[in-house]
């Protein structure tokens, strides 16, 4: 089941502007990944926020986290045609096993027009 | 340095058949993972596994999915008697240590087409 729904589904902007979208998750986490994935690069980490951070920044990626509202957001700045993708927020299940298992929003198609 | 590769990239079998997925983690990575994607929707999680050990398969559809990984590199997604629902991108991903907050390395995936 998907916990993280991600909006809007879909995106297009001109190339040279700035791209949000928003992740809504449902139970409590300690970390909140955003990847991207298009089809020749296949499925990317992006970046990770941990529970107690409430925004980060990687090149012209932002992504802040309301841990209170359970909600992400992640800014893209000066898009690129390069930057046309699929973009999904993860939030990890720990399980009894030790490890840290992804679930996965529904994801945000992003399109840059040139 | 090389990432997680999978093999076949594109595979198509007829209803009934068995299909076996490969995947070559990053070296040295403990933990390695499959999710299935269906069209249109985020990866779901079908299995873990902790070097040989498969320590979740909590996400494993049914009976007729089978995951190993017998020496704690390369793992192979087995799915016996395809049906259509199957038809998916399955997906391979590795990390480095077993816990929390660490990034995953995902590989091209598998796209499986049952007809």
């Amino acid at each position: 089941s998907q916990q993280g729904e991600e909006d809007p589904q879909a995106l297009s902007i001109q190339e040279g502007e700035n791209a949000t979208m928003n992740c809504s998750y449902k139970t409590s986490i300690n970390n909140l990944q955003w990847y991207r994935q298009n089809s020749g690069r296949g499925l990317v980490h992006l970046i990770l926020i941990r529970s107690n951070e409430r925004e980060k920044h990687s090149g012209r990626l932002r992504v802040t986290l309301d841990t209170s509202k359970k909600s992400s957001s992640l800014l893209i700045t000066a898009s690129r045609a390069a930057d046309t993708a699929s973009y999904f927020c993860a939030t990890p299940r720990s399980s009894n096993f030790g490890n840290e298992k992804l679930t996965f929003g529904t994801g945000t198609r992003l399109t840059i027009i040139p | 340095g090389a990432g997680v590769s999978q093999s076949p990239r594109y595979k198509v079998a007829k209803r009934g058949q068995d299909v076996a997925l490969r995947c070559d983690p990053i070296s040295g990575h403990v933990s390695l993972f499959w999710y299935q994607q269906a069209l249109g929707q985020g990866p779901e999680f079908l299995t873990y596994f902790q070097n040989e050990a498969q320590l979740d398969k909590s996400g494993l559809p049914s009976d007729r999915f089978f995951a190993e990984r017998p020496e704690g590199s390369v793992s192979t997604l087995k799915i016996q008697r395809t049906q259509q629902e199957d038809s998916a991108v399955y997906l391979c991903a590795s990390s480095t240590t077993p816990g929390q907050g660490y990034e995953q390395y995902f590989g091209p995936g598998t796209r499986l087409t049952v007809t």
